[in-house]
C-alpha cells in the first residue's frame, strides 16, 4: 500500500498566521493518464471529515480560498493563509491513485 | 442535499460480526456515486474499507477482503457493512460516505463501535 507521511504531526498557530502541512508519498501519485489523485480533508472536533482540496489543488465546494494545495509526484503541501479559529482540527491527506485508497496519519492544528 | 446516517450497535463481542447501516437521503443510491465505508481508529488513523457502486459492484480493501461484505437495499436507499470475526483492533468510529471521482464528498456523522467482551 502507498504510505503517506504527513509532517508535522501537530501544528500550533496563532490566529492570522500562515501555516503549511506536508504530505509525502512512498510512490508517485501521477497516473498513466496524467492525473494525480491527492486530496486533503479536515476533521473538526466532533464533526465528520470535510473535503478541502481535490486533485492536488482544487478547492472543494464552499471551502474558503485561504486554503490552497500544491505539489506533484510524491511531495504535496496544504497551505492555510491566515488561520482562523474554525480551521482547528485534524488535517488528512489521502491518495486514490493506487489501490487501496490510503490516508496520512493526520496533522492536528491547534491554537498557540 | 445528500445526507448519510449510520446506525448499528455500539458494542460487539470479539469473534462476532459487526453490522452497520447507512441510510441515504437526498439522492438515490442507484443514480450515481459509489457508497463507501471508512473507519477512524483511536489515535486518528483512517482506513478506507470498501465501497458498493451505484450499479451494485463492490470493491474492498485487500486488508479486509476475507472479512468484509458491503451490500445494499435499493428499496430503502440504504447500504450496509458487515465485518466478520471482529477483534479489539476493529474498535473504531465507522463512517459512511459518498464517493465520486475518488473524492469523499458527503459523510455521515459516524458511529463509534467498541469490540469488547
Amino acid at each position: 500500500d502507498v504510505v503517506l507521511t504527513q509532517t508535522p504531526s501537530t501544528l500550533s498557530a496563532t490566529i492570522g498566521q500562515s501555516v503549511s502541512i506536508s504530505c509525502r508519498s512512498s510512490q508517485s501519485l501521477l497516473d498513466s493518464a496524467g492525473n494525480t489523485y491527492l486530496y486533503w480533508y479536515l476533521q473538526r472536533p466532533g464533526q465528520s471529515p470535510q473535503l478541502l482540496i481535490y486533485l492536488v489543488s482544487n478547492l472543494g465546494s464552499g471551502v474558503p480560498n485561504r486554503f490552497s494545495g500544491s505539489g506533484s509526484g510524491t511531495d504535496f503541501t496544504l497551505k492555510i493563509s491566515g488561520v482562523e479559529a474554525e480551521d482547528l482540527g485534524v488535517y488528512y491527506c489521502m491518495q486514490a491513485t493506487h489501490a487501496p485508497y490510503t490516508f496520512g496519519a493526520g496533522t492536528k492544528l491547534e491554537l498557540k | 442535499e445528500i445526507q448519510l446516517q449510520e446506525s448499528g450497535p455500539g458494542l460487539v463481542k470479539p469473534s462476532q460480526s459487526l453490522s452497520l447501516t447507512c441510510s441515504v437521503t437526498g439522492y438515490t443510491i442507484t443514480s450515481g456515486y459509489d457508497w463507501s465505508w471508512i473507519r477512524k481508529f483511536p489515535g486518528n488513523k483512517m482506513e478506507w474499507m470498501g465501497y458498493i457502486s451505484y450499479s451494485g459492484s463492490t470493491n474492498y480493501n485487500p486488508s479486509l477482503k476475507s472479512r468484509i461484505s458491503i451490500t445494499r437495499d435499493t428499496s430503502k436507499n440504504q447500504f450496509f457493512l458487515q465485518l466478520n470475526s471482529v477483534t479489539t483492533e476493529d474498535t473504531a468510529t465507522y463512517y459512511c460516505a459518498s464517493l465520486l471521482w475518488a473524492s469523499f464528498d458527503y459523510w455521515g456523522q459516524g458511529v463509534m463501535v467498541t469490540v469488547s467482551s
